[in-house]
């Protein structure tokens, strides 16, 4: 069974660092690998998605990477911004084979201040 | 374009009564997902459609949830009778490809249930 975790649980820092949360999955037959924000009382917006057989992704200020062999996978948020204030979730989807049932870690909870 | 739709956006009830909820998918998104999500935790797949079939109710506890997707469009979750550990937020997403290439998932805003 797939688990993901997600580290830190919550990160709390002023505005401009440079920062960096982690995913890390057990199962390395991974589809592929999305990562969310959670505003609060929202649902979820994707961010990147990444294809098992990519390495990384870029978007704006966002960069993720993926190393299957390892089970792990880390986004990069350069510059941090108070509006960067959410809860980041990373989702995991199981190689193709059967139906797709998504696995998601708990989150990082991301207080960026001014 | 239009994101994926869902209502209500609360929903407080007494546990044994009963609730349903309703989603629209984006516009030719040919799978669409329920999650649930307890709070602190990250979203848990419930059911999944391709177009108006069920591709997985794995995770489903059919006991006293049922959801459907009649016409291939909008669906309907329904949960009868509730029980306190439902209090979560019921989460919709959908997809344009279907259950042979998963690609990227867009999400309702959520329905928050608080059972009493």
């Amino acid at each position: 069974k797939q688990e993901v975790t997600q580290i830190p649980a919550a990160l709390s820092v002023p505005e401009g660092e440079n920062l960096v949360l982690n995913c890390s999955f057990t199962d390395s037959a991974i589809y592929n690998l999305q990562w969310f924000r959670q505003d609060p009382g929202k649902g979820l917006t994707s961010l990147l998605l990444i294809q098992s057989s990519q390495r990384e992704q870029t978007s704006g200020r966002l960069n993720a990477s993926l190393d299957k062999s390892s089970g792990r996978s880390t986004l990069y948020i350069a510059a941090s911004q108070p509006g960067d204030s959410a809860t980041y979730l990373c989702a995991v989807g199981p190689a193709s084979g059967g139906s797709y049932i998504p696995t998601f870690g708990r989150g990082t909870s991301l207080i960026v201040h001014p | 374009e239009a994101g994926v739709a869902q209502s209500p956006r609360y929903k407080i009830i007494e546990k044994r009564q009963s609730v349903a909820f309703w989603c629209n998918p984006i516009s030719g998104h040919a799978t669409l997902y329920w999650y649930q999500q307890i709070l602190g935790q990250g979203p848990k797949l419930l059911i999944q459609f391709q177009n108006n079939g069920v591709v997985d109710d794995s995770q489903l506890p059919k006991d006293r949830f049922s959801a459907e997707r009649l016409k291939g469009v909008d669906s309907t979750l329904k949960i009868q009778p509730a029980k306190l550990e439902d209090s979560a937020v019921y989460l919709c997403a959908s997809s344009l490809l279907g259950r042979e290439g998963y690609n990227e998932q867009f999400f309702g805003p959520g329905t928050r249930l608080t059972v009493l």
